[in-house]
């Protein structure tokens, strides 16, 4: 079955460092990948997404490519700032039948704290 | 332009109670999804309804039931409840074939189960 693998956090860095979060992925077919952002008592919030091999999406200074022979779609940001503290989730979105999409298979999450 | 609304925001329940929560979907989506996000993990797949019907289900048992309405709304039931069905339950929307189907999030319920 589809699953999502995340790099194990936390992750801390200091304001203006660069950032990296791995993710790679199983699927059978072509699923779109995304990477959602959790906020503390919040629901989540769609940061970026790429639908096809070589896709690059992008929001806020976050980057993420759809590397299909690598099965990877890693985040990465030039400079963290610290209200870019929170909790991101790399997510797979199955094709259920063809017509539209089903479930989303998430990561396990990488918590994100930047420091002044 | 109203996003995803859940209700209630919080919930306490007794074991073997029953509990319903309820979503409004993104003005323009025809779709809900249902998630349960456990303290410190990632949401896990319980059902989407399309057209009034449930039309994938992830590994939840059938205590675990939904409904959706004409005007696209969604329940979801828990009946029997336990102690590990504490959790962050969270409503997703999306449009049948719209964009690459994607998934907008709810503020979610937050499930107590005494």
């Amino acid at each position: 079955g589809d699953s999502v693998t995340q790099m194990e956090g936390p992750v801390t860095l200091s304001e203006e460092a660069f950032l990296t979060i791995n993710c790679t992925y199983t699927a059978t077919g072509y699923p779109s990948l995304f990477w959602y952002v959790q906020y503390p008592g919040e629901g989540l919030q769609l940061l970026l997404k790429a639908t096809k091999a070589d896709d690059k999406g992008s929001n806020k200074g976050f980057e993420a490519t759809y590397r299909k022979e690598t099965t990877s779609f890693h985040l990465e940001k030039g400079s963290v700032q610290v209200s870019d503290s929170a909790v991101y989730f790399c997510a797979l979105g199955s094709n259920a039948g063809g017509t539209s999409y089903g479930k989303l298979t998430f990561g396990q999450g990488t918590i994100l704290t930047v420091h002044p | 332009d109203a996003g995803v609304t859940q209700s209630p925001t919080h919930l306490i329940k007794t074991r073997g109670q029953q509990v319903t929560l309820r979503c409004s979907p993104k003005s323009g989506h025809d779709t809900v999804s249902w998630y349960q996000q456990a303290l410190g993990q990632g949401p896990q797949f319980i059902f989407q309804y399309y057209e009034e019907e449930e039309r994938q289900r992830g590994n939840f048992p059938d205590r675990f039931s939904g409904h959706q309405f004409p005007n696209y709304s969604s329940e979801l039931n828990v009946n029997a409840l336990l102690l590990g069905d504490s959790a962050l339950y969270l409503c997703a929307s999306s449009l049948v074939g719209g964009g690459s189907g994607t998934q907008y999030f709810g503020p979610g319920t937050r499930l107590t189960v005494l």
